[in-house]
């Protein structure tokens, strides 16, 4: 089936550093969205992305839907402690209601 | 409001046996889904609604079965639980218009299938 790559798989940062992860498709997208999930939590939205080449905040976080509508990227920026957990990229297949996710960015983030 | 509520939040069981998840919303959502998580593989997308009396496949169906009668409640059978099953399970909905596309996620339900 259609699969999001997503890299890095995990991340180990300094507190206070910069972070970026991304995620690319075979096929084309026209939302993106981004989850940021907790041990013991569901997926919880950062940020929706409905236009290609489209930039957009929300705090610390900046995500941008790719020109070619085949990726997208996330930055967190001044990271901190509680910036720890896994973050998805997801969108729904073209023409469809199926969403689907990546396989997660592991983010550690150390004091 | 509260959103995506599933029910139970633990659940063992044995080989062969069968169980319901539960997951409502009360936000008015068109769109409901059910994902499998396992270790390293994100969510997979087991079955899914856009409306009552409406259902499909997702990535992962086999061994699951779903039905919607309401817009709230959208549950997930297990007819007859195997190991593999064993995992993590989320409810989601949205709403299923254009620019929405967004998913609200319950706060899961784990199961063990001894």
């Amino acid at each position: 089936g259609q699969q999001l790559n997503q890299s890095p798989q995990s991340m180990f940062i300094q507190e206070g550093e910069d972070v970026s992860m991304n995620c690319t498709s075979s096929s084309i997208f026209n939302t993106w969205l981004w989850y940021k999930q907790e041990p013991g939590e569901g997926p919880v939205l950062l940020i929706a992305l409905y236009k290609a080449g489209e930039l957009t905040s929300n705090g610390r976080l900046t995500a941008q839907f790719g020109i070619t509508r085949k990726d997208s990227f996330l930055n967190i920026s001044a990271s901190i402690p509680s910036d720890v957990g896994i973050y998805f990229c997801a969108g729904p297949t073209s023409g469809t209601y199926k969403y689907i996710f990546g396989t997660g960015t592991r983010l550690k983030v150390l004091a | 409001n509260a959103g995506v509520t599933q029910t139970p939040k633990f659940q063992v069981l044995k080989t062969g046996q069968s169980m319901t998840l539960q997951c409502a919303q009360d936000m008015n959502h068109e769109y409901m889904s059910w994902y499998r998580q396992d270790p390293g593989m994100g969510l997979r997308l087991i079955h899914y609604s856009v409306g009552a009396g409406i259902t499909d496949q997702g990535e992962v169906p086999n061994g699951y079965n779903v039905s919607r009668s309401t817009t709230e409640d959208f549950p997930l059978r297990l007819l007859s639980a195997a190991p593999s099953q064993t995992s993590v399970y989320f409810c989601a909905s949205s709403y299923s218009g254009t620019g929405a596309n967004v998913l609200t996620f319950g706060a899961g339900s784990r199961l063990t299938v001894l």
